[in-house]
This record gives structure tokens, sequence and C-alpha cells, in this order.
């Protein structure tokens, strides 16, 4: 079992581009989150999908989007990246909001 | 204000020796408690789940407590290894919102040979 993957590992862009960060898990879980990891931050969620067909806003919605594909995929988009974007961004997912959740290795991005 | 807060910062010990990592919280409604480890470069992985009636649990050589009188939980490593060296962070989740998690900024455990 792959758990939960994460494509890229690492990028780099330029102020104002814009780049999908691909989620996916093969644990058949029905919610699937968007975090963000910044130095001396906890986590941070951006959003979460409860279920198939359903997405939400977390705590620092601003400047993306998502997308659940399927019960199996969650994508993030950066529409036009900003400095204040550069961070570690890790996807998780669970069976639900109070089980335990599993995170993939997470994708460094800077924004330059 | 939620918030998870952890103490100490970071911590530097001898392999072999014992350590307490303290988690203290002030989320309310709380439905759960988790301790997860972060290896450098790597997602963090769950050590444990604990809710309000559990005051204490175990996986392998970490034990976890939960004091939900006083919002505070500790994770004891018993007889650490080099491969303990990572990030331990406390979670807490709210019960109004089950897929809210408040996280803490983590304890970051150096061990040495």
């Amino acid at each position: 079992n792959a758990g939960v993957t994460q494509t890229p590992k690492f990028q780099v862009l330029k102020t104002g581009q814009s780049m999908t960060l691909q989620c996916a898990q093969d644990m058949n879980h029905n919610s699937m989150y968007w975090y963000r990891q910044d130095p001396g931050m906890g986590l941070r969620l951006i959003y979460y999908s409860a279920s198939e067909g359903t997405t939400d806003k977390g705590e620092v919605p601003n400047g993306y989007n998502v997308s659940r594909l399927n019960k199996r995929e969650f994508s993030l988009r950066l529409e036009s990246a900003a400095p204040s974007q550069t961070s570690v961004y890790f996807c998780a997912s669970s069976w639900g909001g109070r089980t335990e959740a599993f995170f993939g290795q997470g994708t460094r991005l800077t924004v330059v | 204000k939620n918030q998870v807060e952890q103490s100490p910062q970071s911590l530097i010990i001898l392999e072999g020796k014992n350590c307490t990592l303290q988690c203290n919280y002030t989320v309310s409604p709380f439905s759960n408690l988790r301790w997860y480890k972060q290896d450098t470069g790597r997602g963090p992985v769950s050590l444990t789940i604990m809710t309000f009636s559990e005051n204490t649990k175990s996986n392998g050589r970490y034990t976890a407590t939960l004091d939900a009188d006083t919002k505070q939980s500790s994770l004891h490593i018993t007889a650490s290894q080099l491969s303990d060296s990572a990030s331990y962070i406390c979670v807490v989740s709210e019960a109004d919102s089950s897929y809210k998690l408040i996280f803490g900024s983590g304890t970051r455990l150096l061990v040495r040979p």
C-alpha cells in the first residue's frame, strides 16, 4: 500500500505562475485534506473534502482552490503564486473527521 | 481562542534515556487528542489518539497521558533510540467541527549516541 501520495515533492515557482499539487490515497478514505506547514507554526488547514463531491474552506483558504476529482484524488491549485505561499504542503486522508489522519510526504514549494 | 501549546520547543537527550514532552490546550469543546511523530522531510505519522475518557495510551515505547480536567497531555518516551530523533506534534480535535484539528508547533527531539 502506498498510502497517501503527493506530487511533486519539490517545486520552485515565479511570482504569478500557477500550478496544481496532486494527491491520491489508496485507503478508500472518505475525507481528504490540504495543510500547509510553516517554520515555527503548527500545520494549518487550507481546504478539506469531507466526502466525494464536497469541499470546504479551512483556516487559510485565500489564494487556493481545490478539486475532489474522485474518491481517491484531491488536488490543490495555486492560480497566481505569491511569495507568502512558500511553504511545505501536506495532503492527508481519513475515514472521517474524528479518526486517524494519514499524511503524504509533503511538497516543498518555493515562490520567488 | 483555541490553542495548543507544546513544551519544550526542543530537547536533546542521550540514547537510552527517557524523556517527557508536554502539551497544554485550550480547545473547547474537546473531541480527542493526538500525538504525531514527524521525521525531517516526511509527513506526520500518528502515535496515539485519546478521547476525554482515556487517561493513558501506549504505543511501544511511547506512552501518552491525558488530563481532560486540566487540559494537559504528555508523551513519555522510554529508552530512547537514535530513530526517535524527530518532531513530536500534539493535535487537538474540536468537538464542534470534527474536521478542524488544532496543531501545536511541535517539540524537536534530538537523541545523541
